[in-house]
């Protein structure tokens, strides 16, 4: 079975500082890993995804994030936190298949503060 | 291009009635998932559906019921509603299984 944690459901960050969110997963199998966000009323859009090959995945607007399998960790960073990035942000897995569907975590809500 | 499209944007409904979300994917996906989300949680997988076969079923009792199309909408079918019924049921479409999914806006369900 697949899980997902992440530390925190609130983060807080004024503008232009550093955004981490952190997102810890659990999966008996190579894993697909993705970063949604959500804003108000609306549906998921997709950052970006882990499938294969490079660690350090870039994804829009200004997101990366770092797959560390020793870790069993993916965490979502920005360098500079604009108030557009208010919004939840959802930390999921998926086997490496594509034979198990998403499984999400419980999401962080990401305030910016100006 | 369109994107994934949800109807009705809003629903109300009082306990015991059954409704109908209905589910329009991208053009050329043949992939149709739906999800639950209540309220400060994450999504819950309900249903896949590929070629209009069903391909997963997540842990929804029988109430919970869902089809897809030849055009490859699809429905989400729920019977006899609970208030715990109330959340967001978002749809996503693939071009098949194991490929990204996009994400419609969802449609809100009030269970009164």
């Amino acid at each position: 079975a697949q899980s997902v944690t992440q530390l925190g459901s609130h983060v807080s960050v004024s503008e232009g500082a550093l955004v981490l969110l952190r997102c810890n997963y659990s999966s008996s199998v190579p894993p697909y890993l993705f970063w949604y966000v959500q804003y108000p009323n609306q549906g998921l859009q997709l950052l970006l995804k882990y499938t294969t090959g490079a660690t350090l995945v870039k994804g829009i607007n200004g997101f990366e994030a770092e797959f560390k399998k020793s870790e069993t960790s993916f965490h979502l960073t920005k360098p500079s936190a604009h108030m557009s990035d208010a919004a939840e942000y959802f930390c999921a897995v998926s086997d490496s298949g594509g034979n198990t569907p998403l499984v999400f975590g419980k999401g962080t809500r990401l305030s910016v503060i100006a | 291009d369109a994107g994934v499209t949800q109807s009705p944007t809003h629903l109300i409904k009082t306990r015991g009635q059954h409704v109908t979300l209905r589910c329009s994917p991208i053009s050329g996906h043949k992939s149709v998932s739906w999800y639950q989300q209540v309220l400060g949680q994450g999504p819950q997988f309900i249903f896949q559906y590929y070629e209009k076969e069903e391909r997963g079923r997540g842990n929804f009792p029988d109430r919970f019921s869902a089809r897809q199309f030849p055009n490859y909408s699809s429905e989400l079918n729920v019977n006899a509603l609970l208030l715990g019924d109330s959340a967001l049921y978002l749809c996503a479409s693939s071009p098949g299984p194991g490929v990204e999914q996009f994400f419609g806006p969802g449609t809100r369900l009030t269970v009164l």
